[in-house]
């Protein structure tokens, strides 16, 4: 069975400090895909990043920046420079081939001025 | 904004009545899919539709029914509520039938509160 676990339930840091998302996935297959998802005060998720199991690049953008290892099962996610418009509830996703998406508990991250 | 529109955004009832949601895709997505998200449960996806068929189902209760379109749109039917029914409703699209490798756009959700 799949399982995804972010084992920090709420992190708070001071603006313009770096924070790093933890997550950690447990799969038998070989092939699937690791989501993350952001779902701010409003309410909706908003996609951020897909990463397959074959790619084990790290990717960049922005002020965004994802660290996959495959050799620990992890995904993990940092935010460089936080901002308040970083608060929010960070979800990692994991999905297998003829399986339905399967999230995370979730990391609430509150961003101080 | 993802492209997913769902209404209403909010919705207040009572125990034993029956209410109705609904979801538009994406443009151009095929399969919809409905999960809940509860404080204690977390997401919990329910179920996908993709082109007006039934594809895969999660944790569906049986008072619980769902159905997609001609148009793509699709409604979820929640029947003899409950207080614990009380939760966000979110649909998402993606453009195919959901394979691993598909990314789930989400709608803005419908917050249900059961009194």
């Amino acid at each position: 069975a799949q399982k995804v676990t972010q084992a920090q339930t709420e992190i708070s840091v001071v603006e313009k400090e770096d924070v790093t998302l933890d997550c950690v996935y447990e799969t038998r297959d070989t092939t699937y895909y690791l989501f993350w998802y952001k779902q701010p005060p409003s309410g909706e998720l908003v996609f951020l990043i897909r990463r397959n199991s074959f790619d084990e690049q790290n990717e960049i953008s922005g002020r965004y920046s994802w660290n996959f290892q495959k050799s620990t099962s992890s995904f993990n996610f940092t935010i460089t420079a936080s901002q308040v418009v970083d608060s929010a509830v960070y979800f990692c996703a994991l999905r297998v081939y003829g399986q339905n998406f399967v999230f995370g508990p979730g990391t609430r991250l509150s961003v101080l001025p | 904004d993802s492209g997913v529109t769902q209404t209403p955004k909010h919705l207040i009832t009572a125990t034993g009545q029956r209410v109705t949601l609904r979801c538009s895709p994406r443009s151009g997505d095929l399969s919809v899919y409905w999960y809940q998200q509860s404080l204690d449960q977390g997401l919990q996806f329910l179920i996908q539709y993709y082109n007006g068929e039934e594809r895969a189902k999660g944790n569906i209760l049986e008072r619980f029914s769902a159905q997609q379109f001609p148009d793509l749109h699709s409604e979820l039917n929640l029947s003899s509520l409950e207080l614990g029914d009380s939760a966000l409703y979110f649909c998402a699209s993606s453009v195919g039938s959901g394979g691993d490798q598909e990314t789930q756009y989400f709608g803005p959700g419908t917050r249900l509160l059961v009194l």
